[in-house]
């Protein structure tokens, strides 16, 4: 069946470092790949989407590239700030439309 | 930027008693809406998929009898536990497909549910 794996966190980073989050799918067919991140105590908020391969996603200084041959979607921002600190989640959209996310990723950003 | 509000934010209710969640879309109209559930500092689990004018689809595992929803418009959807016990505690989460835009979910800010 469809899945999404994500690295691990939580990641702990400082302010202005560079941020990758890694993600891998596995799916039939060609899904919509998406990125969303969660404030606490806050519900989901899009941050960047691609819907076929080799598009690149990019929000907020977010970008995450569709790599079909890696089966990728790796999360990246070149400097980080203490607002980014959230759980980042990858999800990919399946043909009937429902969102198969992965198990979130923790970033947490210090000064 | 479409916009889906929860009410109630939050909810307290002692064990044996219904709750009530509100899921609306307020600036679309949205033919498809997702329940999902999320335990602390895990990921979303999708409970059901709800379609306006007909009954939700649940997910294996997912308690029909419990968990009742209901898509009575294209703004609106509701989640009723029923006999609600400390277990059902959690946060829930619902989304919503824009008609026009069937490749997109817009996310609730989400109910936490305390069960005492």
């Amino acid at each position: 069946g469809n899945s999404v794996t994500q690295m691990e966190g939580p990641v702990t980073l400082s302010e202005e470092a560079f941020l990758t989050i890694n993600c891998t799918y596995t799916a039939t067919g060609y899904p919509s790949l998406f990125w969303y991140v969660q404030y606490p105590g806050e519900g989901l908020q899009l941050l960047l989407k691609a819907t076929k391969a080799d598009d690149k996603g990019s929000n907020k200084g977010f970008e995450a590239t569709y790599r079909k041959e890696t089966t990728s979607f790796h999360l990246e921002k070149g400097s980080v700030q203490v607002s980014d600190s959230a759980v980042y989640f990858c999800a990919l959209s399946d043909r009937g439309g429902k969102l198969i996310f992965g198990q979130g990723t923790e970033l947490s950003v210090k000064p | 930027g479409a916009v889906v509000s929860q009410h109630p934010s939050r909810v307290i209710c002692k064990s044996g008693t219904s709750v009530k969640i509100e899921c609306r879309s307020l600036d679309f109209q949205a033919t498809t809406m997702f329940w999902y559930r999320q335990f602390p500092k895990q990921s979303l689990m999708l409970m059901a998929t709800s379609n306006e004018g007909s009954k939700a689809t649940y997910e294996q595992g997912v308690e029909k009898d419990k968990f009742l929803i209901n898509h009575a418009s294209l703004t609106l959807s509701t989640l009723t536990v029923t006999s609600a016990h400390p277990e059902d505690s959690s946060f829930y989460i619902c989304s919503a497909r824009d008609r026009l835009d069937p490749y997109e979910q817009y996310f609730g800010p989400g109910t936490r549910l305390t069960v005492t």
